[in-house]
């Protein structure tokens, strides 16, 4: 089972660039979140989705947006990169949410220079 | 807000040994789960054990346990026989049912364990 994919796995980016994290997951789970970690820190989530069509912001979502447009796939959509979006961005899957394992994609490291 | 405190940045202990990572929370909820998961070199993400709030016997998977006192919202985690795989930051995390799932992580605690 692939799970939770991410692609890609590293990536640099200039100032003010745009860039789409694709996030795809084959459990047919209902929720997905996205978070970010910066070094040494836990993670904070920065949107989350309970379904097809539904999307909510979560602890830190400037600078972000998100789709849901299948169960499957929930890309996260940077604007204007700037260096305080430097970190490792992951996304996650669960089935039904609450009090449930959530299962996490491999990250994807991000550099804005 | 829910606050997610995890005490101690770094540890390390010898291999077969035991070790315990602290991890206290800020809550007004009665009804909430409690992860703890495990980071390793790799970056994975991996659920290491969970505990619902309103079930009063410590969870237990294998070398792994949690010491959970909820009056004193305490859920520190046992590792029993560390192994070198061990090795990695653990992650307390708190979910609250009225918060759709989303979970608040503390800022972890490396772990290292020495030959």
């Amino acid at each position: 089972n692939a799970g939770v994919t991410q692609t890609p796995k590293f990536r640099i980016l200039k100032i003010g660039q745009s860039m789409t994290l694709q996030c795809t997951q084959d459990m047919n789970h209902n929720y997905m979140y996205w978070y970010r970690q910066d070094p040494g820190m836990g993670l904070k989530l920065i949107y989350y989705s309970v379904g097809a069509g539904i999307t909510d912001k979560g602890e830190v979502p400037n600078g972000y947006n998100v789709s849901r447009s299948t169960t499957e796939d929930f890309p996260l959509r940077l604007e204007l990169a700037a260096p305080s979006q430097t970190s490792v961005y992951f996304c996650a899957s669960s089935y039904a949410g609450v009090g449930t394992e959530a299962f996490f994609g491999q990250g994807t490291r991000l550099t804005v220079v | 807000a829910q606050t997610v405190t995890q005490s101690q940045p770094e540890m390390s202990v010898q291999e077969a040994e035991t070790v315990t990572l602290s991890c206290t929370y800020d809550t007004s909820e009665s009804n909430y789960y409690l992860f703890w998961y495990k980071q390793p070199p790799s970056r994975q993400m991996i659920l290491v054990i969970r505990q619902e709030a309103y079930k009063q016997q410590n969870a237990t998977e294998n070398r792994f346990s949690v010491n959970f006192q909820k009056a004193a919202k305490s859920f520190s985690l046992k590792i029993s026989d560390s192994q070198l795989g061990d090795t990695a930051m653990y992650f307390c995390a708190f979910i609250r049912p009225a918060n759709a799932g989303k979970s608040t992580f503390g800022d972890g605690t490396t772990l290292t364990v020495k030959p």
